[in-house]
């Protein structure tokens, strides 16, 4: 059974403080993994979809990153519309079991 | 390109009714996933249908079923409604489904409470 483990759950920084959200997962045969953003009473938004490890990709103030094991969302010098809940998910073999959520991770960004 | 759409966005049912939520994918896209999330369990996949046919179902009961029509746009039924079925119940729609590992774009949902 796949997991999908995102820490921290909950992070808080001051405007422009860098910082890396963690997600790691357990899967049998990864075929995909993938960060959305969710904002209070919304869908996921789409972010970003990494296959393979020591792939990476950018959009904005935001970088994911992949190995083996875990990804990370860094984000640099965040801005107050970067709060939201960060949510991972991960793909797997046939894709059977659709995607596999983690339980995610609330970024707040204070001005 | 608009995007995903669902419809109700809030509905409030009492125990033991049924109801039916609908799901309207992106232009193009063939592939329509229902996920379930509420505070406790996170995001959870309940099933996905692709042309019409259903290809892959999550663990939920029974009562949770759905089909798609040939325009791709989706309905998700749940029957016999329960406490617990109170939750936010996204459609996600992808150019070929999961086999494709296609990203999945979601809609906003709707909101189902159960009293």
């Amino acid at each position: 059974e796949d997991q999908v483990t995102q820490s921290p759950e909950a992070l808080r920084l001051q405007e422009g403080e860098s910082s890396s959200l963690n997600c790691s997962y357990t899967v049998s045969g990864l075929r995909g993994l993938f960060w959305y953003r969710q904002d209070p009473g919304k869908g996921p938004e789409f972010l970003f979809t990494l296959y393979s490890a020591g792939e990476e990709k950018e959009k904005e103030r935001l970088k994911a990153t992949l190995t083996k094991k875990e990804s990370f969302l860094h984000i640099t010098a965040p801005k107050p519309e970067d709060s939201a809940t960060y949510l991972c998910a991960v793909i797997s073999g046939g894709g059977a079991d659709g995607l596999t959520f983690g339980k995610g991770t609330h970024l707040i960004i204070q001005p | 390109k608009a995007g995903v759409t669902q419809t109700p966005r809030y509905l409030i049912k009492t125990r033991g009714q049924q109801v039916t939520l609908s799901c309207s994918p992106i232009s193009g896209h063939r592939s329509v996933s229902w996920y379930q999330q509420t505070p406790g369990q996170g995001l959870q996949f309940l099933f996905e249908y692709f042309s019409e046919t259903q290809r892959n179902k999550g663990n939920f009961p029974g009562r949770f079923s759905g089909r798609q029509f040939s325009n791709s746009r989706s309905e998700m039924n749940v029957s016999t409604l329960e406490l617990g079925d109170s939750a936010l119940y996204l459609c996600a729609s992808s150019l070929e489904g999961a086999y494709s590992y296609n990203e999945q774009f979601f809609g906003p949902g709707t909101r189902l409470t159960v009293l």
